[in-house]
């Protein structure tokens, strides 16, 4: 049973497009909802995270919008850069219970 | 400071064999999760551990076992291999004691395991 649902697996922009990276959660225990970026080769590292007491959350070119009736929340890429291009992981949690992550999509940016 | 080390980062084993992977946390981390990462499924939850417990547990098989020393370095073991177990296998830290649901994971660069 997949806890998050993550999409699309794959999306591939030329630079400057705005990659959207969707998933949806069905536990609506879930508080905590995590971006996790992976290069090649590296362990994923947090990018940038969000709780349902906001529906937007920006830091730098990366912008969660959150929809907690729709149990939904997204990830937009403003201005992509070729450095852009890695996997990128959706997850969710709550309290102490364990991180449940999407599977995640395969972004390449185009020069 | 180091990041998490994870030891060895490359294996090739049998179908049958058994295999231990190790994990070193940052240092001052109490809490070490390991994922399971495959093209296929994704990142997948293995155990989470918290003062040498394990306090979380995904849904594999008994085959799948772990432990956490008192240094909170951690251990994963896989006995009796298949073809399916080949993966990337990731370790997490994190210095909450509410565990990997409140706040940010550090992960290691993994042990690429290959089964054959």
């Amino acid at each position: 049973q997949q806890q998050v649902k993550q999409s699309p697996q794959s999306l591939i922009v030329q630079k400057g497009g705005i990659p959207i990276i969707n998933c949806a959660y069905e536990n609506t225990a879930f508080d905590y909802f995590p971006w996790y970026q992976q290069f090649p080769g590296k362990g994923p590292a947090l990018l940038i995270a969000i709780r349902p007491d906001v529906s937007e959350k920006k830091e730098g070119r990366f912008t969660i919008s959150f929809n907690k009736s729709a149990k939904q929340f997204s990830l937009h890429i403003m201005d992509s850069q070729p450095g852009d291009s890695a996997t990128y992981f959706c997850a969710a949690t709550g309290g102490s219970e364990k991180l449940v992550f999407g599977k995640g999509m395969k972004l390449t940016v185009n020069p | 400071k180091a990041g998490v080390t994870q030891t060895p980062r490359y294996l090739i084993k049998t179908r049958g064999q058994q295999v231990t992977l190790s994990c070193s946390p940052i240092s001052g981390h109490r809490s070490v999760s390991w994922y399971q990462q495959t093209p296929g499924q994704g990142l997948q939850f293995l155990f989470e551990y918290f003062s040498e417990t394990q306090r979380n547990k995904g849904n594999f098989p008994g085959r799948f076992s772990g432990r956490q020393f008192s240094n909170s370095r951690s251990e994963m073991n896989v006995s009796t291999l298949e073809l399916g177990d080949s993966a990337l296998y990731l370790c997490a830290s994190t210095p909450l004691a509410g565990g990997p649901g409140t706040g940010e994971l550090f992960f290691g660069e993994g042990s690429r395991l290959t089964v054959l």
